[in-house]
């Protein structure tokens, strides 16, 4: 059972360089989500996706950008790698309704020099 | 907006202790509450949830109990293992306002034998 797959699992990048981060799901979900982690700060929500050719802003999307062209895929895009970036990256799926639950990815470290 | 609040860690105890983890939210909705677990250098797991008032939610001898009056879902275990270490996140979800999952800032659990 493949779920949420994320790649790749570990990258560094350079101050201004470019990047995409790929997240796909098996499950199809609906919605999907982008999450960064910062040590002892919890989960902060990037972008999320409620279907196919919808996306909208979460609590941090400054630096960010995403697509969602498909039901399966929900690239993420960093663009002018700031160190500020420096982050684990978490993309997740659920579906609709009240007792729904997230389906997580295994992650992406990256650091930015 | 929702939030959710957890108490700090790090949580030390001794195998086979009795563990409680605190967790109260806000929510303007009827949310559905969730404990994911997280173990080094993976994902989150979902541990257990529950959707209404008064459910019980249990999974691995961890249980909680969604208490509408006092808005908490505390995690509690009533004998630890080695095995538990890991970082745990309280969570709710608010269909009313997109599916979003909105997340504590975590609970490092250590268990020494």
């Amino acid at each position: 059972n493949a779920g949420v797959t994320q790649t790749p699992k570990f990258r560094i990048l350079k101050i201004g360089q470019s990047m995409t981060l790929q997240c796909a799901q098996d499950m199809n979900h609906n919605y999907m989500y982008w999450y960064r982690q910062d040590p002892g700060m919890g989960l902060k929500l990037i972008y999320y996706s409620v279907g196919a050719g919808i996306t909208d802003k979460g609590e941090v999307p400054n630096g960010y950008n995403v697509s969602r062209s498909t039901t399966e895929d929900f690239p993420l895009r960093l663009e002018l790698a700031a160190p500020s970036q420096t982050s684990v990256y978490f993309c997740a799926s659920s579906s609709s309704g009240p007792d729904t639950e997230a389906f997580f990815g295994q992650g992406t470290r990256l650091t930015v020099v | 907006g929702n939030s959710v609040t957890q108490m700090e860690g790090p949580v030390t105890l001794s195998e086979e202790a009795f563990l409680t983890i605190n967790c109260t939210y806000t929510a303007t909705g009827y949310p559905s509450l969730f404990w994911y677990v997280q173990y080094p250098g993976e994902g989150l797991q979902l541990l257990l949830k529950a959707t209404k008032a008064d459910d019980k939610g249990s999974n691995k001898g961890f249980e909680a109990t969604y208490r509408k009056e006092t808005t908490s879902f505390h995690l509690e275990k009533g004998s630890v293992q080695v095995s538990d270490s890991a970082v745990y996140f309280c969570a709710l979800s608010d269909p009313s306002y997109g599916q979003n999952f909105v997340f504590g800032p975590g609970t490092r659990l250590s268990v020494l034998p």
